[in-house]
């Protein structure tokens, strides 16, 4: 089945600490996102990339980093720098072109 | 970044009701996607609207993108218990490639 997927779906991480949130596409999407999502808010753009090995900053890019290594896929760490990382992370990608955007499963990040 | 407005922010609706929520904005918007999201699930994209005025069903739901293209319109008709979630709106400026979002409107049908 083509989707996008994203692992874990629950992630603890301690005080200090880096972690990384795995997202995989096999649509052959071209673009692909991070967003946080937090109780009551919508969803807010950390990070996206249109193409392989280039990516841009969203809204809240501060604490996180990317890299798009591969055109499949496109992790997201949580760095410590990131003081309030407690949140459900959703990944995305788009077809260019056919400007309609998927989204995965979905990671919880808790703070330990 | 832009800002989505979604209405009505929640709506508690007997089963079989119809329901109406819009999404306005302050720019133009060339496209516009309506989602649905269950607890701790990611959101699941219903329709997607391209061109003003375009009026397209999926099932019992039917979108539209407004005459203006600041606004879109989402029905719901002859609600059903599985239609609980939330809905989000999504709109992508003419220029860019970002996606901006409602807040949501969180839908209660009772039985």
């Amino acid at each position: 089945d083509g989707g996008i997927t994203q692992s874990p779906k629950y992630l603890f991480r301690k005080e200090g600490q880096n972690v990384t949130l795995s997202c995989e596409q096999n649509l052959n999407h071209d673009a692909m996102y991070w967003y946080r999502q937090d109780p009551g808010q919508g969803l807010r753009l950390i990070y996206y990339s249109q193409i392989v090995n280039d990516f841009q900053k969203g809204d809240i890019a501060e604490g996180y980093s990317v890299s798009r290594e591969k055109k499949e896929s496109f992790p997201l760490t949580v760095t410590s720098a990131q003081k309030n990382p407690t949140a459900f992370y959703l990944c995305a990608s788009t077809r260019t072109g056919v400007e309609t955007q998927y989204f995965g499963p979905g990671t919880r990040l808790l703070v330990l | 970044g832009q800002q989505l407005n979604q209405s009505p922010q929640s709506m508690f609706i007997q089963e079989g009701e119809d329901v109406s929520m819009n999404c306005t904005s302050s720019s133009i918007f060339n496209t516009w996607l309506w989602y649905k999201q269950d607890p701790g699930e990611g959101p699941v994209l219903l329709i997607a609207l391209y061109k003003a005025g375009e009026l397209t069903s999926n099932g019992r739901l039917t979108a539209q993108f407004g005459i203006t293209r600041k606004d879109s319109f989402l029905n719901i008709s002859a609600s059903i218990p599985s239609d609980v979630g939330i809905y989000f709106c999504a709109g992508q400026l003419a220029t860019g490639n970002q996606f901006y979002f409602g807040t949501g409107t969180s839908l209660t049908v009772i039985p």
